[in-house]
């Protein structure tokens, strides 16, 4: 299995530009979930989706923020204003539940720089 | 809200030497679950573990989910250069998907 896929894997944009970051989970999970990582507040979960439903996005941190997955095999996570303040590593994880057991894998990252 | 301490905060020991961290937290999980970071690279899952008391293996790595479901601990032996990184744990509560983590342990290995 080649794992979960993000793309890109780095980013740097100037502030005010739309940022969009991909997600491709691992094929048969079916929950997805996008994280962000900085050094001050470690890692935080943003949304995170289950059979292509978001269930939790109290972790958004504003209207500047949106993910959507269309389908099973694809997500994405989009910066509109971006700021400086957006940059970090942002994480996709995905899994699957089953038989009381649900464990996450973690994408490569997207290195998120907005200048 | 949920918060996991995790300790110590960075490491750095020899080549050989054996190697602990913990994670504690205010509320109970059903699964507690290890992740190693390396740099440049997205949390690799060491060890899981959902079920109190369990203690489980993975090489050189052992970790046991607490009786209390409060707590959890890693332990690496003989440790390697290999094993540098940043160490997390990670606690969930069943049917809600949502991980709470730790804040990291930086271990260094001299060699």
């Amino acid at each position: 299995d080649a794992g979960v896929i993000q793309s890109p894997r780095h980013e740097v944009t100037e502030m005010g530009q739309e940022v969009t970051l991909r997600c491709k989970p691992i094929s048969g999970h079916n929950s997805l979930f996008w994280y962000r990582q900085t050094m001050m507040r470690g890692l935080e979960l943003l949304i995170y989706f289950n059979n292509n439903v978001p269930i939790d996005d109290s972790g958004m941190p504003e209207d500047r923020f949106s993910a959507k997955m269309p389908n099973a095999s694809f997500s994405t996570l989009k910066i509109q204003p971006s700021e400086p303040r957006d940059s970090a590593v942002y994480f996709c994880a995905s899994s699957s539940y089953s038989g009381g057991e649900e464990t996450q894998y973690f994408g490569p990252g997207t290195r998120l720089l907005v200048l | 809200g949920q918060q996991l301490n995790q300790s110590p905060q960075s490491m750095f020991i020899q080549e050989g030497e054996d190697v602990s961290m913990n994670c504690t937290s205010s509320s109970i999980f059903n699964t507690w679950l290890w992740y190693k970071q390396d740099p440049g690279e997205g949390p690799v899952l060491l060890i899981a573990l959902y079920k109190a008391g369990e203690l489980t293996s993975n090489g050189r790595l052992t970790a046991q989910f607490g009786i209390t479901r409060k707590d959890s601990f890693l332990n690496i032996s003989a440790s390697i250069p290999s094993d540098v990184g940043i160490y997390f744990c990670a606690g969930q509560r069943s049917n809600t998907g949502k991980l709470i983590f730790g804040q990291g342990t930086t271990l260094q290995v001299k060699p």
